[in-house]
C-alpha cells in the first residue's frame, strides 16, 4: 500500500527565510505527486504537481518542488517565504497507471512564518 | 475559475442521526472523490465515484457510508447513523479526464465540519 511522511510536523520561520518541506512516498510503480495548501479556514489549493519529465517542478506563488526518483522524495522549496505562506502543507501521491486514482496524503506541515 | 462546491459548511447532529453532505464538482470533472479529516489528523481517502458506480472504497467507508449522484450536477454522501467518531471535516473533490496535463489532479471543495453530539 502507498504511504506518505512529512518529514516535519511544524516549521517555524521569519519572513525572507528559505523553506524546504521534506517529503517520501512509499510505492515501487509509476506516481503521481502533489503539493496542496490549506490556508486557515480555507479548503486544500493545488500548489503544484509531478507527472513525468523534468523532476524539477514549478508551481504557484513562487514555490518549486524537486522529485528525486532514487530517494521516493518530492521536497517543496521556496527561496524566500512570507508571512501569507502561513499554511498546512499536504503532500499527496497517487498512482500513475490507472485513471481516477485516489490520493494518499501526508500529515501534513504546519508552517507559520513570522512577521 | 470553477470550483467544487460543498454544503453545509457545518452541520451539527445527534448520534443516530442521518445526514446527507452535497458537494457540485465542477461540471465537465468525471470523477469524484470524498475524504474525510479528523481533527488534528491527516486527510483520509474514503470513496471514488466514476460512471454512476464506486470505483473504490477505503475501510472507513462501511455498510453506514452510501454515495450517489442524484442528477447531472450533485454528489452526495450520506451516513446513515452517525457516530461520534464521524465527526470530521468532510471534502469532496472532482478530477477531470485523466490524459494529458491535468490527469490525476484533483480539485477540492471548501469542507463540510460534521460535529456529531
Amino acid at each position: 500500500a502507498q504511504s506518505v511522511s512529512q518529514h516535519n510536523h511544524h516549521v517555524i520561520l521569519s519572513e525572507a527565510a528559505s523553506l524546504e518541506l521534506g517529503c517520501n512516498y512509499s510505492y515501487g510503480g509509476t506516481v503521481n505527486l502533489f503539493w496542496y495548501v490549506q490556508y486557515p479556514g480555507q479548503h486544500l489549493q493545488l500548489l503544484l504537481k509531478y507527472f513525468s519529465g523534468d523532476p524539477l517542478v514549478k508551481g504557484i506563488k513562487g514555490f518549486e518542488a524537486e522529485f528525486i526518483k532514487s530517494k521516493f522524495s518530492f521536497n517543496l522549496r521556496k527561496p524566500s517565504v512570507q508571512w501569507s505562506d502561513t499554511a498546512e502543507y499536504f503532500c499527496a501521491v497517487n498512482a500513475g497507471e490507472n485513471y481516477g486514482q485516489n490520493f494518499v496524503f501526508g500529515p501534513g506541515t504546519r508552517l507559520s512564518v513570522l512577521p | 475559475e470553477p470550483e467544487v462546491t460543498q454544503t453545509p459548511s457545518h452541520q451539527v447532529t445527534q448520534m443516530g442521526q442521518e445526514v446527507i453532505l452535497r458537494c457540485v464538482p465542477i461540471s465537465n470533472h468525471l470523477y469524484f472523490y470524498w475524504y474525510r479529516q479528523i481533527l488534528g489528523q491527516k486527510v483520509e481517502f474514503l470513496v471514488s465515484f466514476y460512471n454512476n458506480e464506486i470505483s473504490e472504497k477505503s475501510e472507513i467507508f462501511d455498510d453506514q457510508f452510501s454515495v450517489e449522484r442524484p442528477d447531472g450536477s450533485n454528489f452526495t454522501l450520506k451516513i446513515r447513523s452517525t457516530k461520534l467518531e464521524d465527526s470530521a471535516m468532510y471534502f469532496c473533490a472532482s478530477s477531470p479526464t485523466s490524459s494529458g496535463v491535468f490527469r490525476g489532479t484533483q480539485y477540492f471543495g471548501p469542507g463540510t465540519r460534521l460535529l456529531v453530539l
